[in-house]
């Protein structure tokens, strides 16, 4: 079946503009992940929904960023006022249920600030 | 708190030569650990996980890690390199609250012919 899927897969966005970033997961994931990968380094949380409740938050950078699930499938991640620091790929992951299993990863946003 | 530490950011074999990838972790919480391969323009995929059950686990493309406990790693080995393995690898440990991953640095793995 279909994986994860995310769009746009790159992204070129001037400093101070607003940026969307849309991941579609696999039917009937209940949970859902975004992930920011720095250029050289792993990915870091960011921010996790299980269907449509927003339950963790505490990767978020600032206050620029903002995620939401409205109708627990489809998520977009918006960044305000885009900084360089921005700059990253952007992951999205989901799994079947908030236990101990896999996540399913898309193949990521990648942001670049100019 | 979890946290992973990958021992070597690169790695360089010959083909058809063993392959040793480290990973130290740590947690508060009896740990579930994985590790993903990310080929480059390719997202993350599974190549392993363990999740309290066997110690030895096998994994895609002859893969496998052993989970110790007593030393908190969970290495990844494979018997003979091919060179379609050259890649990215990630170990990776979740628990606590929602299952949230925590990724190592990330070793990449270089095969030579």
């Amino acid at each position: 079946g279909a994986g994860v899927s995310q769009s746009p897969r790159y992204k070129v966005a001037k400093r101070g503009q607003d940026v969307a970033l849309r991941c579609d997961p696999i039917s009937g994931h209940v949970s859902l992940f975004w992930y920011q990968q720095a250029l050289g380094q792993g990915p870091e949380f960011l921010t996790y929904f299980q269907n449509e409740a927003q339950l963790d938050k505490s990767g978020l950078p600032s206050d620029r960023f903002f995620a939401e699930r409205p109708e627990g499938s489809v998520s977009t991640l918006k960044i305000q006022r885009t900084q360089q620091e921005d700059s990253a790929v952007y992951l999205c992951a989901s799994s079947f249920a908030s236990g101990r299993g896999e996540q399913y990863f898309g193949p990521g946003t990648r942001l670049t600030v100019t | 708190a979890q946290s992973v530490t990958q021992l070597d950011s690169h790695v360089s074999v010959s083909e058809g030569t063993p392959v040793l990838l480290r990973c130290n972790y740590s947690s508060s919480y009896s740990p579930s650990l994985f590790w993903y391969v990310q080929h480059p323009n390719k997202g993350l995929q599974l190549l392993l996980k363990y999740t309290s059950a066997a110690t030895l686990v096998k994994g895609i493309n002859g893969f496998e890690a052993e989970f110790k406990k007593s030393e908190t790693s969970f290495h990844l080995t494979k018997p003979s390199a091919h060179m379609s393995d050259a890649a990215e690898y990630f170990c990776v440990v979740s628990g606590g609250n929602f299952n949230k991953f925590y990724f190592g640095s990330g070793t990449k793995l270089n095969v030579k012919p």
